[in-house]
């Protein structure tokens, strides 16, 4: 166990479905991250969110809507999506937030991903 | 602006032989540079950091990396492989204040 838990493991959907992906560090980090894993393509930063402030999103479609109850939580509500957004959704903690700390201290700790199809 | 690398997207080495990864970065400050391994069906675990302290970093599983400003690259070695280091490598590199960038991926086979 890396510390960092993400539910489902496996999610199929249909494009018209809602469904949440649920991530949660037991760590007591200050910053929780969402990144999407494509085939072939790098790391795609999502949304960063800092003690539950949501500090960063990366011109995310509004299909996806993050939330963060709690420093510790970090959900990710999903709808209406396309086939081209099935790929592996990584959540990540860090002590520091980006911009704060050292940048050497900005470690992340990763899940094991929920790996999304859309049908 | 910063950016990074990875200028193989694929490695194939054999059972007990060295590996090498290379990576090469660009930034408009002192970096922060990472290596972090992602094995199938799992999340990704750091390897090793060089934070401007010394050059030559040692992470776990026997990996090592060297930091060189003049060639601004970060290549990570093995002296040996081993079947369980099959898995994909990435390169990040980290500006000043801590926001990340990732390579697209070293997938690396071990061959018995």
């Amino acid at each position: 166990e890396t510390g960092v838990t993400q539910t489902p493991r496996h999610l199929v959907m249909g494009m018209t479905n809602k469904k949440s992906l649920k991530c949660e560090q037991h760590l007591g980090h200050n910053a929780m991250y969402w990144y999407k894993q494509s085939a072939k393509k790098p790391l795609e930063l999502m949304f960063v969110y800092n003690f539950k402030e949501q500090t960063e999103n990366n011109s995310v479609p509004s299909r996806f809507s993050p939330e963060c109850p709690n420093s510790s939580h970090l959900f990710l509500h999903l709808h209406t999506l396309q086939p081209e957004d099935s790929a592996l959704y990584l959540c990540a903690s860090s002590q520091y937030p980006p911009g704060e700390g050292a940048s050497g201290a900005n470690v992340l700790t990763f899940g094991a991903g929920s790996r999304l199809t859309v049908l | 602006a910063q950016s990074v690398t990875q200028l193989d997207s694929h490695v194939s080495v054999s059972e007990g032989t060295p590996v090498l990864l290379r990576c090469n970065y660009s930034s408009s400050y002192s970096p922060s540079l990472f290596w972090y391994v992602q094995h199938p069906n799992k999340g990704l675990q750091l390897l090793l950091k060089y934070t401007s302290a010394a050059t030559l970093v040692k992470g776990i599983n026997g990996f090592e990396a060297e930091f060189k400003k003049s060639e601004t690259s970060f290549h990570l070695t093995k002296p040996s492989a081993h079947m369980s280091d099959a898995a994909e490598y990435f390169c990040v590199v980290s500006d000043n204040w801590g926001k990340l960038q990732f390579g697209a991926g070293t997938q690396v086979v071990v061959t018995p």
